[in-house]
């Protein structure tokens, strides 16, 4: 079974200070790992994934994140917080090798971002 | 990526009654997904629909609560049926494409059951 594990239910930044929301995980195989974003009455918008490759991945808005597989974690940062990024942050897991499998998310994290 | 909608965007319903979620796609995808968001809560997957069969279902999750539709591959319903008022949620719809990794949700719909 796959699972995410999102330790912080809320973050807490000072805008244009750096953030980093916190995430691990676990798959039997290897992962497929995903960061989402959910604005206040929107849907889950995608923000960037780690398939292969370079460890440190970049997305949208600015966002990286960086796989550690001896460290089971795909942590969200971001060099320069803005309020806007005040939002509730998902991260999610696919095992590849176990077929098709469907998305597992962790419980979320809430940012938010101070003036 | 994809454009998903879905109607209605938020709904009031009386206890007991029934309510269709549509969800329509731009594109042909293969397999659709339909969430569940309880106030506060994660994401938890109702179903898997794939056109031309039946619908797969989540433990804890049964067609008779949830009937979902998916008559082609741009478009799925889900009823949520007898609705009480836990069944107050966020119905997001999700598509995802056969040899993408990625996959992409709708607005969704709020519920609100009295």
């Amino acid at each position: 079974a796959q699972s995410v594990a999102q330790p912080e239910d809320q973050v807490n930044v000072a805008e244009g200070n750096p953030l980093t929301v916190k995430c691990t995980y676990s798959v039997s195989g290897n992962p497929y790992l995903f960061w989402y974003v959910q604005y206040p009455n929107r849907g889950l918008q995608f923000l960037l994934k780690y398939i292969t490759g370079d460890n440190l991945v970049k997305g949208s808005y600015g966002f990286e994140a960086e796989f550690n597989k001896s460290q089971t974690s795909f942590h969200l940062k971001k060099p320069s917080a803005l309020v806007s990024d005040s939002a509730l942050y998902f991260c999610a897991v696919r095992d590849i090798n176990s077929g098709y499998s469907t998305l597992t998310f962790g419980k979320g994290t809430m940012l938010l971002v101070s003036p | 990526s994809a454009v998903i909608s879905q109607k209605p965007s938020r709904d009031i319903c009386q206890r007991g009654t029934s309510l269709t979620i549509q969800c329509q796609v731009d594109s042909q995808v293969t397999m659709m997904f339909w969430y569940r968001q309880q106030p506060g809560q994660s994401l938890t997957l109702i179903a898997t629909a794939n056109q031309g069969s039946e619908a797969t279902y989540e433990s804890g999750f049964v067609i008779d609560k949830f009937p979902i539709s998916r008559p082609n591959l741009t478009f799925s319903t889900l009823t949520v049926s007898n609705m009480s008022p836990e069944d107050s949620s966020i119905y997001l719809c999700s598509v995802d494409y056969v040899g993408k990794e990625t996959q992409y949700f709708g607005p969704g719909t709020r519920l609100l059951v009295l």
